[in-house]
């Protein structure tokens, strides 16, 4: 069954950088769109930033772009999302999510998330 | 971006009873080869999101069928027929045509009265 279990969640300050992972199982990762979704506390949800299966493709939301950046490694069935510049509206729970073959339409599975705060 | 709207954004519902929701997109979802691209998800307390509906009216791996979709264009519709305690939670929809970016409704939470 699919599998996704991300990590690298905590407290950062501002400013400061933090690295995501995302361990993938269960199906044929590089074959897949992938993104992440984040989730402020009590707040709705928030799609931010997508790679191809090959990599090849890449976009972000503009509330991220300069400051993260996304990567995966086939090879180990793994997505990451590298994180800096962080700021406190970066506060949120960070949720990898599987896609489909061809495009990122939408996202069928979901990690259980990892927590990100920002603050001094 | 596309603005997705979704009405009510709370209701409370006996359980036996059915329950609607409804998604407006800021621009038509019906893309060129013939899908909309639509889709539903429910968030229960303390779980991360889970797909329920794909392509407007097609239910996930797994989703019970008194939970169905319907709509075409920018209207569209979560039905759930009679609903149980385990239907709790906060409902999305999402559009995946105009990207980037893929963006959310709001959420409508629905509880047992």
């Amino acid at each position: 069954q699919v599998q996704l279990v991300e990590s690298g969640g905590g407290l950062v300050k501002p400013g400061g950088s933090l690295r995501l992972s995302c361990a993938a199982s269960g199906f044929t990762f590089s074959d897949y769109y992938m993104s992440w979704i984040r989730q402020a506390p009590g707040k709705g949800l928030e799609w931010v930033s997508y790679i191809s299966g090959s990599g090849s493709t890449i976009y972000y939301a503009d509330s991220v772009k300069g400051r993260f950046t996304i990567s995966r490694d086939n090879a180990k069935n793994s997505l990451y999302l590298q994180m800096n510049s962080l700021r406190a509206e970066d506060t949120a729970v960070y949720y990898c999510a599987s896609g489909d073959k061809n495009g990122p339409y939408y996202f069928d599975y979901w990690g259980q998330g990892t927590l990100v705060t920002v603050s001094s | 971006d596309i603005v997705m709207t979704q009405t009510p954004l709370s209701l409370s519902v006996t359980p036996g009873q059915p329950a609607s929701i409804s998604c407006k997109s800021s621009q038509s979802l019906l893309h060129s080869d013939g899908k909309t691209y639509l889709y539903w998800y429910l968030q229960k307390p303390g779980q991360s999101p889970q797909l329920l509906i794909y392509e407007v009216s097609s239910r996930f791996s797994g989703v019970p069928d008194r939970f169905s979709g319907s709509g075409s264009g920018t209207d569209f519709t979560l039905k759930i027929s009679r609903v149980e305690a385990e239907d709790v939670g906060v409902y999305y929809c999402l559009q995946g045509i105009h990207l980037p970016p893929n963006t959310f409704g709001q959420g409508t939470k629905l509880e047992i009265k």
